[in-house]
């Protein structure tokens, strides 16, 4: 498979519970990024990896837990959410590499989470 | 800082008729590179394009083409005789070139819907 791969397609869960979103990219590419996506209001970027180095949204509660053990994989942990982190959230990966002539976003289908 | 500006909203329009995305940008960097992403009702951004600080050509792909001026800092998309399956969410991104910075700044999106 190729692209981008995110799941669950949908997730429904308890504010109590713990669930991990799952991201793998088949690309090559050196970054990964989780951005959150709610109704009406414009992409939120979360947390990206490059070159194993983590850089984060200070915004983003503690309840979010990224995780991203090679540079194909990243999850996002969650625990104790709220039902305002409803939302779709989407993973992207791209190449950082100066002179990249494919330099570019791409994007997973995202994961619907809701939370009850 | 970067900003992407969308000031469109949503746009409606009637099948058949030509309409033009606006996308205003600001940047201090003199290499960047600016994207147009579609997002369907099925959530995942789809790459349109890519265009980089030192290319001015405009594109066409199709009924698709964008027009990139660096003196007004735009880069704006026109769908020419639009058609249902066009009706989605774009999005306009700006990012600094592979080596700088590597997190997008996304604008807040225009919702086309084009009707029958």
């Amino acid at each position: 498979e190729t692209g981008v791969t995110q799941t669950p397609r949908h997730l429904v869960m308890g504010m109590t519970n713990k669930k991990s979103l799952k991201c793998e990219q088949h690309l090559g590419h050196n970054a990964m990024y989780w951005y959150k996506q709610s109704a009406k209001k414009p992409l939120e970027l979360m947390f990206v990896y490059s070159l194993e180095e983590r850089v984060e949204n200070n915004s983003v509660p503690s309840r979010f837990s990224p995780e991203c053990p090679n540079s194909s994989h990243l999850f996002l942990h969650l625990h104790t959410l709220q039902p305002e982190d409803s939302a779709l959230y989407l993973c992207a990966s791209s190449q950082v590499l100066q002179g990249d002539p494919n330099y570019g976003y791409t994007f997973g289908s995202g994961t619907r989470l809701t939370v009850v | 800082a970067q900003k992407v500006t969308q000031a469109q909203t949503e746009i409606s329009v009637v099948e058949k008729e030509d309409v033009t995305l606006d996308c205003v940008y600001e940047t201090r960097d003199t290499t960047y590179y600016l994207f147009w992403y579609k997002q369907p009702p099925s959530g995942e951004l789809v790459f349109l394009i890519r265009r980089n600080s030192f290319d001015e050509q405009n594109e066409i792909s199709g009924r698709y083409s964008w027009n990139f001026q660096k003196s007004t800092s735009s880069f704006n998309f026109t769908i020419t005789a639009s058609q249902v399956v066009d009706s989605a969410v774009y999005f306009c991104a700006l990012s600094e070139a592979p080596g700088g910075s590597y997190i997008p700044t996304f604008g807040r999106g225009t919702s086309l819907i084009v009707h029958p």
